[in-house]
């Protein structure tokens, strides 16, 4: 399973964006780059995730290098509610396959009110 | 609400036992997986089921194991506990298809005494 970097922890203030970085230098063509939060005494929940292209939904933005050796999770505007570990993933595409999530280690977020 | 169901939400048993803990997919979700958390280890992946067949191993125990039957809900049993098979243990559940994100449950906390 290809490896992703994280920073241990983070820290922001409320109302302000959020800028969490990932690197995975060794991400393969066909490799999906997901994004997980896990809230206090919650199960991992689904962020955003992208092959290429930039994507945007109701949570986040994912940026995505050109060359896909890294990317970045942004939150426009973080609340309280966005204090979490955020883990990125390559999840390898594979058709009705094996489609497990390796997590890693995570980036703890801390917002500050 | 992810929409994935675990019960028990709560297991205190003692070592030398077997439990079984139970897992709900969402609707029309065909993939189980279930996963390990640990204060030492991180979220590890244990195993996954597609449509009641075993489609990937990681990190189980064989005094683990696990099945998903033909109405698609899985259990995992734990037998011969251990102290250090106190963790919480998450379900999560996809729709086939390429890169379709996970949806994991609220877990179920064992506490082996």
């Amino acid at each position: 399973d290809a490896k992703t970097t994280q920073p241990n922890s983070m820290e922001s203030n409320e109302e302000e964006p959020v800028h969490l970085p990932c690197n995975h230098s060794t991400i393969s063509g066909t490799d999906y780059i997901h994004w997980y939060r896990q809230l206090p005494s919650q199960g991992p929940e689904y962020v955003i995730h992208g092959l290429t292209s930039n994507v945007n939904n109701r949570m986040a933005s994912l940026a995505i290098a050109e060359d896909r050796k890294s990317s970045t999770l942004i939150l426009h505007r973080a609340t309280l509610r966005d204090a979490a570990v955020y883990y990125c993933i390559l999840r390898p595409r594979s058709i009705q396959g094996a489609q497990k999530l390796v997590f890693g280690q995570g980036t703890r977020l801390t917002i500050n009110p | 609400d992810s929409g994935v169901t675990q019960t028990p939400k709560h297991l205190i048993t003692a070592t030398g036992q077997r439990v079984t803990l139970r897992c709900s997919p969402r609707s029309g979700d065909l993939s189980v997986y279930w996963y390990q958390q640990s204060l030492d280890q991180g979220l590890q992946f244990l195993i996954q089921y597609y449509n009641g067949e075993e489609r990937a191993k990681g990190n189980i125990l064989e005094r683990f194991s696990a099945q998903q039957f033909p109405d698609l809900h899985s259990e995992l049993n734990l037998s011969s506990l251990e102290l250090g098979d106190s963790a919480l243990y998450f379900c999560a559940s996809s729709v086939a298809g390429v890169g379709s994100p996970l949806h994991f449950g609220n877990g179920t906390r064992l506490t082996v005494t």
